[in-house]
């Protein structure tokens, strides 16, 4: 399958833990987004990439957050001293580098983060 | 910040019956998206509308675009269980050139029922 994977499909977590996310994303494409979902809500868009760019990271929720993609292919998102308002859904999505005429985006299953 | 607003944000109906679902802008799309996203798994694409006025079928999904690309609605004709889901809807605020991040509505929560 060719489609965006994501590892772990779920985490769970002690308040104060650090957790690291990976993203795979489909082999062509050059641009890698995070987004956070909470319950009852959109996705909510957190930092991209263009290949080992980082285009925006202003976006991420704090210091504590952080991503890279280190070779412009796979990315990672830490968070250090997770709190219990960090549980929600991470996903990952990638495009090629003007997403089609339209900014097609292709999400994976997402990382379920539970903190307890 | 452009603002999506979804409606209903529930909707339970038995298998076989209609429904429309909304999605309204605070300013006009640039390129208005719909995704279906099902319990534990990540958004998919449905359809893409771009110009105002825009009709495009998918099966038994009907969307619509309104002419002043402010709104849209997504019409399901003889519903199915298979149709649940969370329905979104999605743009590029700064235009489909752009390729940004997108913008997402909260979502209308589905469920057909058997």
């Amino acid at each position: 399958d060719t489609g965006v994977s994501q590892d772990p499909r779920h985490k769970i977590t002690k308040r104060g833990q650090n957790v690291t996310f990976r993203c795979d994303p489909i082999s062509e494409h050059n641009r890698l987004y995070w987004y956070r979902q909470t319950l009852g809500q959109g996705p909510e868009f957190l930092t991209y990439f263009q290949n080992e760019a980082q285009l925006e990271k202003s976006r991420l929720l704090s210091d504590r957050f952080s991503a890279e993609r280190p070779k412009g292919s796979f990315s990672t998102l830490e968070i250090q001293r997770t709190e219990q308002g960090d549980s929600a859904m991470y996903l990952c999505a990638s495009s090629t580098l003007g997403g089609g005429v339209y900014n097609e985006q292709f999400f994976g299953p997402g990382t379920r983060l539970t903190v307890l | 910040t452009q603002l999506l607003e979804q409606s209903p944000q529930f909707l339970s109906i038995q298998e076989g019956e209609n429904l429309t679902v909304y999605c309204n802008s605070s300013s006009v799309f640039s390129s208005l998206q719909w995704y279906r996203q099902e319990p534990g798994e990540g958004p998919v694409l449905l359809v893409t509308v771009v110009t105002g006025g825009e009709v495009k079928k998918l099966k038994r999904l009907t969307f619509q675009f309104g002419d002043a690309r402010k709104d849209s609605s997504l019409h399901i004709t003889a519903a199915q269980p298979g149709d649940t889901g969370l329905y979104l809807c999605a743009d590029s605020p700064e235009g489909y050139s752009g390729n940004t991040p997108l913008v997402f509505g909260k979502g209308t929560r589905l469920s057909v029922i058997a």
